[in-house]
């Protein structure tokens, strides 16, 4: 069975561009979480999608946002890009969500904002 | 909110060794996961506990749910063991998973 994948791994971005990443969750997975880890924070949880509705959403701004797909695939996007944003995005898929079943993370994606 | 605090923060020991690494919560959880980072962010999930003790090869984790605490154990530690350890929790009124700041363990031959 292929793992959790994650597009793209690495991009560079500029303050106040957007960016959009992509997970795709292992076959068969309904949930897809997203988690943001720098340095100062350590690792943060963004939101939950189960089914295309997302379940739990972390204590973040509004800029970011997601969405998953009837294919269980999700994005996430961050809009007007901050230097603080500049992280490892993880996403991490399970079969029934949190709390149900251990998540398998995908290898991130890590964003820098300059 | 729930506070996750692990400890040590950083460990390094001699190939062979016992190690225990140790977590500890604020808030009642529904479940506690251990994971693993390796250099370059890759994360496995070691265990997901809710009670009890779970073992895999030289791995156990323990929780003990009326202290709020968690331990992480690696018998016969290996190089390759070397990694970051994360402790998460779920439930106690977050959503989502709250972690650790996690432990940096070094294995030196």
């Amino acid at each position: 069975k292929a793992g959790v994948t994650q597009t793209p791994r690495y991009l560079i971005k500029t303050r106040g561009q957007q960016v959009t990443l992509s997970c795709s969750p292992i076959s068969g997975h309904r949930s897809v979480s997203w988690y943001q880890q720098t340095p100062g924070q350590g690792l943060q949880f963004l939101f939950e999608y189960f089914s295309e509705t997302q379940r739990n959403k972390g204590n973040f701004p509004g800029r970011f946002s997601g969405r998953q797909f009837s294919n269980s695939r999700s994005e996430m996007n961050v809009s007007t890009l901050e230097l603080g944003d500049s992280a490892l995005y993880l996403c991490a898929s399970s079969s029934l969500g949190t709390g149900v079943n251990e998540q398998f993370f995908g290898p991130g994606t890590r964003l820098t904002v300059l | 909110k729930n506070e996750v605090e692990q400890s040590p923060q950083n460990l390094t020991a001699q190939e062979g060794e016992f190690i225990t690494i140790n977590c500890s919560y604020s808030v009642g959880i529904s479940a506690l996961h251990w994971l693993q980072q390796h250099p370059g962010g890759g994360i496995v999930s070691l265990f997901m506990l809710s009670s009890g003790k779970k073992k895999h090869g030289r791995l156990i984790a323990t929780i003990n749910i009326q202290e709020k605490h968690s331990s992480l154990h690696i018998t016969a530690s290996h190089p390759r063991d070397s990694a970051v350890y994360i402790c998460a929790v779920e439930g106690g009124g977050a959503d989502g998973l709250t972690f650790g700041k996690g432990t940096h363990l070094i294995i030196q031959p």
